[in-house]
């Protein structure tokens, strides 16, 4: 069955930076365009980074433009986005999120991730 | 950017009985290619979001029959039609005609 599992999280001091992982299985990895997005404590859904099944194609948030970077390596079935220049806004769960209609963008998520805390305080 | 709003913010329901969630967006969802990328999800206590509905009106596998989804251009309804203990959650409305993708700010569901 399809899995994603994230990892990475954790409290970080403004400023720094913090590389997440998402490692996927249960399905054709290098097939799919695939997602981050965000929810603050309490808050909703915020999107945040997409990237082709091919990993040419990257597109982003305004909120998070020129900070966080998603990637991925389709050799390890594993999603990143790395995260540099964390302001405290950055706090929040950060999903992985599988698009429904494999390498076609804009089709809407059907599996996320359970998500990963990140935490940005000093 | 598409702004989707969603009413009401909660919603206590009594076991058995309807329940109907709205959701409108800031500009049309109905794309050149005659679909429209509206979709609901639920996220339950503690879990992550799943997808109940896909472009409106269809059914994600594994999705009782008891949602459904209807709606046009802007204005979009989720209903459940015997709402059950397992319904208790956040649900979400969002749209995927354009970037950045954008969701509704939830509806809060718990059972009376």
């Amino acid at each position: 069955q399809v899995q994603l599992v994230e990892s990475g999280g954790g409290v970080v001091q403004p400023g720094r930076s913090l590389r997440l992982s998402c490692a996927a299985s249960g399905f054709i990895f290098n097939s799919y365009t695939m997602h981050w997005v965000r929810q603050a404590p309490g808050k909703g859904l915020e999107w945040v980074a997409v990237i082709s099944n091919d990993g040419n194609n990257k597109y982003y948030a305004d909120s998070v433009k020129g900070r966080l970077t998603i990637s991925r390596d389709n050799s390890k079935n594993t999603l990143y986005l790395q995260m540099n220049s964390l302001r405290a806004e950055d706090t929040a769960i950060y999903y992985c999120a599988r698009e429904l209609w494999g390498y076609e963008i804009l089709t809407g998520f059907d599996y996320w991730g359970q998500g990963t805390l990140v935490t940005v305080s000093s | 950017d598409i702004v989707m709003t969603q009413t009401p913010l909660s919603l206590s329901v009594t076991p058995g009985q309807p329940a109907s969630i709205s959701c409108k967006s800031s500009q049309s969802l109905l794309h050149s290619d005659g679909k429209t990328y509206l979709y609901w999800y639920l996220q339950k206590p503690g879990q992550s979001p799943q997808l109940l509905i896909y472009e409106v009106s269809n059914r994600f596998s594994g999705v009782p029959d008891r949602f459904s989804g209807s709606g046009s251009g802007t204005d979009f309804t989720l209903k459940i039609s015997r709402v059950e203990a397992e319904d208790v959650g956040v649900y979400f409305c969002m749209q995927c005609i354009d970037l950045p993708l954008t969701f509704g700010g939830g509806t809060k569901v718990e059972i009376k």
